[in-house]
């Protein structure tokens, strides 16, 4: 199975602040790799597919990088309702794998 | 708009068989080229993804859980079902249904909790 290890585990920022969050794989994915957001009590949230592809509907604060090993997730301009948990997901081969997810809350 | 709904029971008693639908609202599952996958999430815990089925009826499913799961299609064309045997405190989760187009799963159910205890 591919390994993902998301860092950090958890974080705190106050809104207007730039995040980012690392995501590492332990083989190279290309840039099969997506990002979810995760707020208490729902379901995750596809924000960011194909490594930097940003999905229909999700604000331009949210962007994503990296290939092969290493990706980022950031968000320029941290707002409030971005609280939640953020997972990583490989898409490259199954099974399919998930980060264990990196906590953002809002000082 | 596409939407997922899980139903089933919400609480077993261990060795029983976990079984959940899927019902899949405002389209057809044989109408694109998607998977249709079952993820669950245990209490505060990361995400596992569980297996997908394909409207061709071919299945995938997580080597960990292999011998205990079954992903099926439902007898409409708009239903998929998860069937989990021989469960334990440890199958304890929050199960989503969720649809993927090549491996990036872009729709999900809101989930339903199903707990294991005697």
């Amino acid at each position: 199975d591919i390994q993902m290890t998301q860092s950090p585990s958890s974080l705190s920022a106050s809104v207007g602040d730039r995040v980012t969050i690392t995501c590492r794989a332990s083989q190279s994915l290309y840039n099969y790799l997506n990002w979810f957001q995760q707020k208490p009590g729902q379901a995750p949230k596809l924000l960011i597919y194909s490594a930097s592809g940003l999905q229909s509907g999700v604000p331009s604060r949210f962007s994503g990088s990296g290939s092969g090993t290493e990706f980022t997730l950031s968000i320029s301009g941290l707002q409030p309702e971005d609280l939640g948990t953020y997972y990583c997901q490989q898409s490259y081969t199954t099974p399919l794998t998930f980060g264990g997810g990196t906590t953002v809350e809002i000082k | 708009q596409v939407q997922l709904q899980e139903s089933g029971p919400g609480l077993l008693k261990p060795s029983q068989t976990l079984s959940l639908t899927c019902t899949v609202s405002g389209d057809s599952i044989i109408s694109g080229d998607f998977s249709w996958n079952w993820i669950r999430q245990h209490p505060g815990k990361g995400l596992e993804w569980i297996g997908y089925i394909f409207k061709s009826g071919g299945a995938y499913y997580n080597p960990s859980l292999k011998s205990r799961v079954t992903i099926s299609l439902g007898t409409s064309q708009n239903q998929f079902s998860l069937k989990l045997t021989s469960v334990t405190a440890a199958d304890t989760a929050v199960y989503y249904c969720a649809r993927a187009e090549k491996d990036t799963i872009d729709l999900w159910g809101q989930g339903t909790l199903v707990t294991v205890s005697s």
